[in-house]
């Protein structure tokens, strides 16, 4: 298809691990990105990995990259209630536009 | 550092008027990005630029027009405004592709 896929919602408790699944859909990206939007605000780059990489780690941050099944996710280590918004990948699809996902919408409870 | 501002923030018009909303960015990047973002949709695409006076259509460009006349600046046209363009815009812009976007605060519209 021609949409970036995401499921629309995550619910984890405080503590514990999330992970956000992408599926994109241009096999040449060059470029894989993730970004955060919290209510009422723009979007905010997290991270992002390049095409030739399969592991990104960043902190908390954990990004895999799976070219052949073009599957992207983000993991959370120790999640925290300020982590709860929604997250968006993005791809570079014909090496100019970025095309976003439709969102996970992240909710940690205490 | 300003960054990336939009102006308006908010904004009601009525169906058929017109109206622009304005990007500026002073970081001095080569690419600009108009997105409209609807509930359950993510962001689409309306229009870029991946330079002073050159400008594409995105994913969803119907009803909208774009112009870059100088680098720092990308403006969103509606010539006749419909209430299916009600949403909120969000503008970005990036120094190349692979460096991520940064983006404005966003426009929230509304026509009725």
């Amino acid at each position: 298809g021609e949409d970036v896929e995401q499921s629309l919602f995550l619910s984890v408790r405080e503590g514990d691990s999330s992970v956000i699944n992408c599926t994109y859909t241009d096999s040449s990206s060059t470029y894989l990105y993730w970004y955060k939007q919290e209510p009422g605000a723009g979007l905010q780059l997290l991270t992002y990995i390049f095409s030739n990489m399969d592991m990104k780690q960043d902190q908390r941050l954990t990004v895999l990259l799976n070219k052949k099944d073009k599957h992207l996710s983000l993991r959370i280590a120790d999640t925290q209630t300020g982590d709860s918004a929604i997250y968006f990948c993005a791809e570079t699809r014909g090496f100019q536009k970025l095309v976003f996902g439709t969102g996970t919408r992240l909710l940690v409870s205490p | 550092n300003a960054g990336v501002t939009q102006t308006p923030k908010f904004r009601v018009l009525k169906t058929g008027q017109s109206m622009t909303l304005l990007c500026a960015q002073d970081m001095n990047h080569e690419y600009m990005y108009w997105y409209r973002q609807d509930p359950g949709m993510g962001l689409r695409l309306i229009h870029y630029s991946v330079g002073e006076g050159t400008t594409a259509k995105g994913e969803v460009p119907d009803g909208y027009n774009v112009s870059r006349l100088k680098k720092q600046n990308f403006l969103l046209g509606l010539e006749s405004a419909a209430p299916s363009q009600t949403s909120v815009y969000f503008c970005a812009s990036s120094p190349t592709q692979g460096e991520g976007a940064f983006f404005g605060q966003g426009t929230r519209l509304t026509v009725v």
